[in-house]
């Protein structure tokens, strides 16, 4: 069975609206990561939340994670049409190396100008 | 750039066919990883070398071999593959506990 599962599969929105993204995981976590791709690339890394973390920001970005809930959400704020993309999320169940890092299916986001 | 160079960046190749492909990292990490991305199915790890030395390697059919013969550089050696093998095949690296820098993968389609 999958550790990180992505909610909703697919989002569309309008340029300027704010974008959440929701993740739920199975076991205990080390960290969560969340990372981009866009289509036929590579994933980007986004934001690493450690599970002592509750929230973290990056720019137009901030993660949540409630441990209690194993959920994590993604919000992008003032969405623009280059955010358009993939969004996975990652939980890292190694003990902190980062060598089981196991990835959900992602929700893809489009952002309409 | 990513800073992750893989080769080639799409592949076609037969079932009988023998092929390889190349990972290239150029960051000074020094762990090295493999992952499969089929359609609509999560990013599936396929093997994880650490100073060189395979530290995972997740039930992968034996017609994949990787190898890592220094820690810059990482190949995925195929044979015999079967249709379902087609798929993006992604390439990171990282330094334990820091997140993966991917490259941009290479499209395989076994015929």
């Amino acid at each position: 069975s999958q550790q990180g599962e992505e909610d909703p599969q697919a989002l569309s929105i309008q340029e300027g609206e704010n974008a959440t993204m929701n993740c739920s995981y199975k076991t205990s976590i080390n960290n969560l990561q969340w990372y981009r791709q866009n289509s036929g690339r590579g994933l980007v890394h986004l934001i690493l939340i450690r599970s002592n973390e509750r929230e973290k920001h990056s720019g137009r970005l901030r993660v949540t994670l409630d441990t209690s809930k194993k959920s994590s959400s993604l919000l992008i704020t003032a969405s623009r049409a280059a955010d358009t993309a993939s969004y996975f999320c990652a939980t890292d169940i190694s003990g902190g190396s980062n060598y089981k890092l196991t990835f959900g299916k992602g929700t893809l986001l489009t952002v309409n100008p | 750039e990513t800073g992750v160079t893989q080769t080639p960046r799409h592949l076609v190749m037969g079932m009988t066919n023998k092929k390889s492909l190349k990972c290239e990292q150029h960051l000074g990490h020094n762990a090295m990883y493999w992952y499969k991305q089929s359609a609509k199915k999560p990013l599936e790890l396929m093997f994880v070398y650490s100073l060189e030395e395979r530290v995972e390697n997740n039930s992968v059919p034996s017609r994949f071999s990787p190898e890592c013969p220094n820690s810059s550089h990482l190949f995925l050696h195929l044979h015999t593959l079967q249709p379902e093998d087609s798929a993006l095949y992604l390439c990171a690296s990282s330094w334990p506990g820091s997140p993966l820098h991917f490259g941009n993968g290479t499209r395989l389609t076994v015929t």
